[in-house]
C-alpha cells in the first residue's frame, strides 16, 4: 500500500486566497484526521472523520476553514480566506477504526500564506 | 485536564547511552498510549504503545514505562544512535472518545 497520499506537498499563496488541501487516506481505513503542527502550538487535531461522517470538528479553528470526506477515499481540508497564521503543515492521518488503531501519518502538506 | 505534558523539550545524548522522555496526564479515562517518532520533512510514525494493564512494554531498544498511580508515562531508549535523532510525541486517548491528545514533543540529538 502506498500509504496516506497528501497534496500538494508544498504551498505557497498569499494572503485572502483559498487553498485547497487534499488526501487520500489507506484503504479499508474507516477514520480520517486532519492535523496541524506549528512551532508554537505543536500537533492539533482539526477534525475527525468516522466512515466518512464528521465527528468531531471542534479543533477546527475558524469558519475559514472546512473539511469535506465525499466518499471513503477523498478527503479535502480548505481554508478560505486564508491569513498568514494559518502557516503551518498540515497533516491528514488514517486509522483502521478508532483513535486507540494506529493512526497512520501522511507526509503532510507545507502552508506558506503570504 | 485533557493535556499530556511532555519533558524535556530537548535532549542530547551521546551515542550508546539511554534516552529518556517523560510523559504525563490527569484524565483517567485515557486508556491507550501512544509514542510517535517524526524524522524532519515526515509524518509522526506509530513506534510503540502501551496500555494501563502493563506497567512495561520493550519493543527492540524502545521501552514504555507506564506508572498508573502517578499517571505517568516514559519512553527509553537504549544504545541511542544517531539514526534514533528525531521528533518524540507521546499521546494518549480514550476509548470510544474522538481525541488524541498529543505531547508538545521533544527533539532529540544523539551524538556520534
Amino acid at each position: 500500500d502506498a500509504g496516506v497520499i497528501q497534496s500538494p506537498r508544498h504551498e505557497v499563496t498569499e494572503m485572502g486566497q483559498e487553498v485547497t488541501l487534499r488526501c487520500k487516506p489507506i484503504s479499508g481505513h474507516n477514520s480520517l484526521f486532519w492535523y496541524r503542527q506549528t512551532m508554537m502550538r505543536g500537533l492539533e487535531l482539526l477534525i475527525y472523520f468516522n466512515n466518512n461522517v464528521p465527528i468531531d470538528d471542534s479543533g477546527m479553528p475558524e469558519d475559514r476553514f472546512s473539511a469535506k470526506m465525499p466518499n471513503a477515499s477523498f478527503s479535502t481540508l480548505k481554508i478560505q480566506p486564508s491569513e498568514p497564521r494559518d502557516s503551518a503543515v498540515y497533516f491528514c492521518a488514517s486509522s483502521a477504526d478508532s483513535f486507540t488503531d494506529t493512526q497512520y501519518f501522511g507526509p503532510g502538506t507545507r502552508l506558506t500564506v503570504l | 485536564q485533557q493535556q499530556v505534558k511532555q519533558s524535556p523539550q530537548s535532549l542530547i545524548v551521546q551515542k550508546g547511552g539511554i534516552s529518556i522522555i517523560n510523559c504525563a496526564y490527569e484524565n483517567t479515562a485515557f486508556d491507550y498510549f501512544p509514542w510517535y517518532q517524526q524524522f524532519p520533512g515526515k509524518g509522526p510514525a506509530l513506534l510503540i504503545a502501551i496500555r494501563p494493564d502493563v506497567s512495561e512494554k520493550k519493543e527492540g531498544r524502545f521501552t514504555i514505562s507506564f506508572n498508573k498511580s502517578a499517571k505517568q508515562f516514559s519512553l527509553h531508549i537504549m544504545d541511542s544512535q544517531p539514526g534514533d535523532s528525531a521528533t518524540y510525541f507521546c499521546a494518549a486517548s480514550e476509548a470510544g472518545g474522538f481525541k488524541t491528545i498529543f505531547g508538545a514533543g521533544t527533539r532529540l540529538f544523539v551524538k556520534a
